[in-house]
């Protein structure tokens, strides 16, 4: 079975300051990871997705990621926030190599001005 | 090209009233989604269509139906409006279903309230 923990439902950081946002997962079958992102009333972005190629992965705006098979751990990082980071995000983790995506609960990040 | 398309934005139901979300994409995907996202529990899967006259179930369907009207249509509906349905529903699509590496596209989400 598949499923994602996210171990902060809410991060702060200043501007121009690094965002950590963590995320653990469970799975039966090597997974593929990813992370979305939600702007307020807004539908999701994919950010980023690891399908087991290299496991430092780069997405869009500065995010990175890094798949650690042996820490079943999937954070995802930036050098420096940005006010219009500020946003919700979701670790997700695929089901079985098909499209049936498990979502985490969300993590909020605000970022001070 | 408008991507995914949900209608109605906002929506607000009596117990017991019925209603169809509607959800369109123009990216000419073969599988479409229905989410829904309630507080501090992330996305649930309702019902999903792996290809144009298919459907299935997910993680959440009881009190739902769905309809593949064709390649570009996948609607929602609630038959009996219950408060548990409260929420705010997304609709996706990708290229296929068979492969997690096809990105889901989602819509801007409908936001219902069943008093």
């Amino acid at each position: 079975a598949q499923s994602v923990t996210q171990l902060d439902s809410h991060v702060s950081v200043s501007e121009g300051t690094p965002v950590l946002l963590r995320c653990n997962y469970s799975s039966s079958y090597s997974p593929s990871l990813f992370w979305y992102v939600q702007h307020p009333n807004k539908g999701l972005q994919l950010l980023l997705k690891y399908t087991s190629a290299a496991t430092l992965v780069k997405g869009i705006n500065g995010f990175e990621a890094e798949f650690k098979k042996s820490e079943t751990s999937f954070h995802l990082t930036k050098p420096s926030a940005h006010m219009s980071d500020a946003a919700e995000y979701f670790c997700v983790v695929s089901g079985d190599g098909a499209n049936n995506l498990f979502f985490g609960t969300g993590t909020r990040l605000t970022v001070i001005p | 090209n408008a991507g995914v398309t949900q209608t109605p934005k906002f929506q607000v139901l009596k117990t017991g009233q019925s209603m169809t979300l509607q959800c369109a994409q123009d990216m000419n995907h073969n599988s479409m989604y229905w989410y829904r996202q309630d507080p501090g529990m992330g996305l649930r899967l309702i019902y999903y269509s792996a290809s144009e006259g298919t459907t299935d179930k997910g993680e959440v369907p009881n009190g739902y139906n769905v309809s593949r009207l064709n390649k570009r249509e996948f609607s929602l509906r609630l038959e009996s409006a219950a408060p548990s349905q409260t929420s705010v529903y997304f609709c996706a699509s990708s290229i296929e279903w068979d492969s997690d590496t096809y990105e889901q596209y989602f819509g801007p989400g409908t936001r219902l309230t069943v008093t």
